[in-house]
């Protein structure tokens, strides 16, 4: 059975920054991509970026090219991401999310972590 | 990037009845070689994370109730909601896979009355 486990809720100062992690489980973790998508509190879901656990490859959206840093471990089956000089418009619920059946979209989620941008 | 737009933005029915959200592509999501529309619908109920509805448009994910109905192809989408359920009550995304950047709809949330 697929799953991702992502990490708990994490406090981080203004500027400083906060990693959070998505275990995976159930399937080969270098055959697929990873994604990550963003939803600040009461808004809709905004989609950041995409590694290549296997190559490490990435691709971001534009507005978080400068924000968020996506790494993979493959000896763990853990994909991060890292955000950077955080400031209140980071505070969201963060998702990993992965296309595990082709063609099906983000079929399957993590449950999301919840970072506050808070001094 | 491919524009998302949906409608309405909030949506209130009774129980029973029958509920019509629309998504509108700014280029068509239509992928030519083997006819796929690289569209879906998620549902997402207060708290908790997005459920994978719909695929390619028209396919409800394993477990999905037949209720939840995906139509159109190209650039105009809906999802119909036969004989609401008061635990139908949620946020419902529609997002365009077609291409990179994955882009979202701003949601349409559905109000039980």
């Amino acid at each position: 059975e697929v799953q991702l486990q992502q990490s708990g809720p994490e406090v981080g100062r203004p500027g400083s920054s906060v990693k959070i992690s998505c275990k995976a489980s159930g399937y080969t973790f270098t055959d697929y991509v990873m994604n990550w998508v963003k939803q600040s509190p009461g808004q809709g879901l905004e989609w950041i970026g995409w590694i290549d656990p296997e190559y490490g490859s990435t691709d971001y959206a534009e507005k978080f090219k400068k924000k968020a840093t996506l790494t993979a471990d493959t000896s763990s089956n853990t994909a991060y991401i890292q955000l950077s000089s955080l400031t209140s418009e980071d505070t969201a619920t963060y998702f990993c999310a992965m296309p595990y059946n082709y063609g099906r979209g983000l079929d399957y989620w993590g449950q999301g972590v919840m970072v506050t941008v808070s001094s | 990037d491919i524009a998302i737009t949906q409608s309405p933005s909030s949506v209130a029915v009774s129980v029973g009845e029958t509920v019509t959200l629309s998504c509108k592509s700014s280029q068509s999501l239509l992928y030519s070689e083997n006819n796929k529309d690289y569209l879906g619908w998620y549902q997402q109920k207060p708290g908790q994370t997005p459920k994978p509805l719909i695929y390619w448009a028209t396919n409800r994910h394993t477990g999905v109730p037949d209720r939840f109905t995906g139509s159109g192809s190209g650039t105009d989408f809906t999802l119909i909601i036969s004989s609401v359920q008061a635990e139908d009550l949620a946020d419902y995304y529609c997002e365009q896979y077609f291409v990179y950047p994955l882009t979202f709809g701003s949601g349409t949330k559905l109000e039980i009355k």
